[in-house]
């Protein structure tokens, strides 16, 4: 069975600050992996996904994230937090099929 | 081009009455999936469509919730009758993939809020 867990449910940065958003993965199998965001009342954004290429992913809005087997992680960072990346961020992995099985998510505050 | 369209984007209804959610998946897209997110929660899926075939439908509630996707493009999610616990976001979520295409992209919907009181 596949599984994700994200470690803090909520995480605050200071505007210009490094964004770290953790995230652990379970999988029997070669995984693809998401992180997509949510905006308040809207649905959910796809912001990269790995899918067994390159192991450093890069994004949309300056994210990237890193693909580590060894931890079984596929954390989600920005050099440098701007205002408008506060937001809930979900990391998913995929199944057979299709179907994402997500995480609980990660809510982001950017303070000024 | 136009994304998955989700209808409405808020419902109230009173326990015990039935209710029901339309989407308009993104042209082209055989699968299209269901997805229910609770308050401070990850999206589940409920059920998810290969054209008009439900392939997985494991997480659906059966004896309260149903759902069709006609000629393989629209699709509604229906409750009835409805609880307090279905309280909640439900997504719809259109791609391209066929069955076993894991990595391909989910494009989602807005969502309908529904509260039911």
């Amino acid at each position: 069975a596949q599984s994700v867990t994200q470690l803090g449910s909520h995480v605050s940065v200071s505007e210009g600050a490094l964004v770290l958003l953790r995230c652990n993965y379970s999988s029997s199998v070669p995984p693809y992996l998401f992180w997509y965001v949510q905006y308040p009342n809207q649905g959910l954004q796809l912001l990269l996904k790995y899918t067994s290429a390159a192991t450093l992913v890069k994004g949309i809005n300056g994210f990237e994230a890193e693909f580590k087997k060894s931890e079984t992680s596929f954390h989600l960072t920005k050099p440098s937090a701007h205002m408008s990346d506060a937001a809930e961020y979900f990391c998913a992995v995929s199944a057979w099929g299709g179907k994402l099985i997500f995480g609980q998510g990660t809510e982001l505050s950017v303070k000024p | 081009e136009a994304g998955v369209v989700q209808s409405p984007r808020y419902k109230i209804i009173e326990k015990k009455q039935p209710v029901a959610f339309w989407c308009n998946p993104i042209s082209g897209h055989n699968t299209l999936y269901w997805y229910r997110q609770n308050l401070g929660q990850g999206p589940e899926l409920l059920i998810r469509y290969e054209n008009e075939e439900a392939v997985d439908d494991s997480q659906l509630p059966k004896d309260r919730f149903s759902a069709e996707r006609l000629k393989g493009v629209d699709s509604t999610l229906k409750i009835q009758p409805a609880e307090l616990g279905d309280s909640a976001v439900y997504l719809c979520a259109s791609s391209s993939s066929g069955t076993g295409a894991g990595g391909t992209e989910a494009f989602f919907g807005q969502g309908t809020r529904l509260t039911v009181v």
